[in-house]
């Protein structure tokens, strides 16, 4: 069954523009990981946030969580043209054993 | 270093015929070990898991198996493949840290046509 569900499904921008997509769970969760995938590709871990902490960083990204919401949004700063993937979010199903990822959001930026 | 080996990278089969698709890791012990399977466009479905050898947890009932003959082997198997198997198919694994996923570390697919 479908955990996280992110929005929305597809997003254009130019570069240098920021990006955000958000993401909603159903039920309580350890921690909330974000993936990227190019296209034909496997999925690539891009950051991983707990559930006691509402904001994280890594480079250019910014991830929030709200647990009281369900929800968590990933922000990318500076958009380049190799940002062009799609993104998707992760939470364990409930017994705790395996990832289950959301549809994810398609993102082009283009030059 | 860790590293996942997922082949083929692509395979066409006709419908009806078995199916055999294998991942091996590589710098760990003991990892979950998991089948993915995405449709064009779409997310990725779980197909199965495994948190140690010989045990195997299905999530979708369907065509397929799955079996951990080895610590670090995982195969997706089907006897007769159905045109609805077609798609792209990831393995992956991870390790639980005081009982939490961590990261995910993800095979290059399999993509699969089932003619």
């Amino acid at each position: 069954s479908q955990q996280g569900e992110e929005d929305p499904q597809a997003l254009s921008i130019q570069e240098g523009e920021n990006a955000t997509m958000n993401c909603s769970y159903k039920t309580s969760i350890n921690n909330l990981q974000w993936y990227r995938q190019n296209s034909g590709r496997g999925l690539v871990h891009l950051i991983l946030i707990r559930s006691n902490e509402r904001e994280k960083h890594s480079g250019r990204l910014r991830v929030t969580l709200d647990t009281s919401k369900k929800s968590s949004s990933l922000l990318i700063t500076a958009s380049r043209a190799a940002d062009t993937a799609s993104y998707f979010c992760a939470t364990a199903n409930q017994a705790g054993t395996a990832l289950i990822f959301g549809k994810g959001t398609t993102l082009s930026v283009s030059s | 270093s860790q590293t996942i080996h997922q082949w083929p990278a692509t395979l066409v089969q006709p419908v009806g015929s078995p199916l055999s698709l294998e991942c091996t890791v590589e710098g760990t012990s003991n990892p979950n070990l998991y089948w993915y399977r995405q449709a064009a466009g779409r997310g990725l479905q779980l197909l199965f898991y495994s948190v140690g050898i010989g045990q195997i947890s299905s999530e979708v009932p369907q065509n397929l198996s799955a079996s951990r003959p080895q610590d670090r082997q995982f195969i997706l198997s089907s006897k007769k493949l159905l045109l609805s198997d077609s798609g792209f198919y990831l393995c992956a694994w991870s390790v639980l840290r005081a009982r939490r996923n961590t990261e995910a570390f993800f095979g290059q697919g399999t993509r699969l046509t089932v003619v």
